[in-house]
């Protein structure tokens, strides 16, 4: 089956700077990658997707990149601010429509 | 429109007991599923269903029941708790195929 592979598992960053969370997946047949924040005691929620006809996405300061070829994504939040602070989870669709979750990546930005 | 509940919020258990964790949604969406969440662990798909009446295993399904009679719930029944069972439980809703999932808010399960 699928597997999501994700890294680091912690990051921290100044302030202003850039954060960038990689993922790997096995399933050269998944064609769906959505990105979910979860702050501290709420449910996961969707920041950004993108699909594989695609090779970038960008929203305001969040972007996400794929390479189908090396089968790996990566999200990138630019200008970092205090409120990025939360755990983000990469994920990937199988061939059989489910949504298998990386093992998420704890996000803290120091003042 | 609820969204996707969840009920209830918190449950403590003894190990062997029995327990459904109970999600609904009103968005008609054909696609739910059951995810538990442990630390360092991520979130891992228990069980899911593609539509009333069907239903299938994900990653880690040992241990759990589940049913879809109707479009709009989607219970999860844990026949003898364990306390490996000790967890976060999320259930999520979509359409097919592809869209965002929309999570629950949560139910927070120990088990004794």
């Amino acid at each position: 089956g699928e597997n999501v592979e994700q890294h680091p598992s912690t990051l921290s960053v100044q302030e202003g700077d850039s954060a960038v969370i990689k993922c790997t997946y096995s399933d050269s047949a998944s064609n769906y990658f959505p990105w979910y924040k979860q702050e501290l005691g709420k449910r996961p929620q969707l920041i950004i997707d993108i699909r594989s006809n695609v090779g970038e996405k960008k929203d305001q300061r969040i972007a996400v990149t794929l390479n189908k070829t090396a089968k790996h994504f990566s999200l990138h939040i630019t200008e970092t601010q205090p409120e990025d602070s939360a755990v983000y989870f990469c994920a990937a669709r199988t061939r059989d429509d489910k949504i298998i979750f990386g093992k998420g990546t704890r996000l803290h930005i120091l003042p | 429109n609820a969204g996707v509940t969840q009920t209830p919020k918190f449950q403590v258990l003894k190990t062997g007991q029995s327990m459904t964790l109970q999600c609904a949604q009103d968005m008609n969406h054909e696609y739910m599923s059951w995810y538990r969440q442990d630390p360092g662990m991520g979130l891992r798909l228990i069980h899911y269903s593609v539509g009333a009446g069907i239903t299938d295993q994900g990653e880690v399904p040992n241990g759990y029941n589940v049913s879809r009679s109707t479009t709009e719930d989607f219970p999860l029944r844990l026949l003898s708790a364990a306390p490996s069972q000790t967890s976060v439980y999320f259930c999520a809703s979509r359409r097919l195929p592809g869209a965002e999932s929309i999570f629950g808010p949560g139910t927070r399960l120990t088990v004794l």
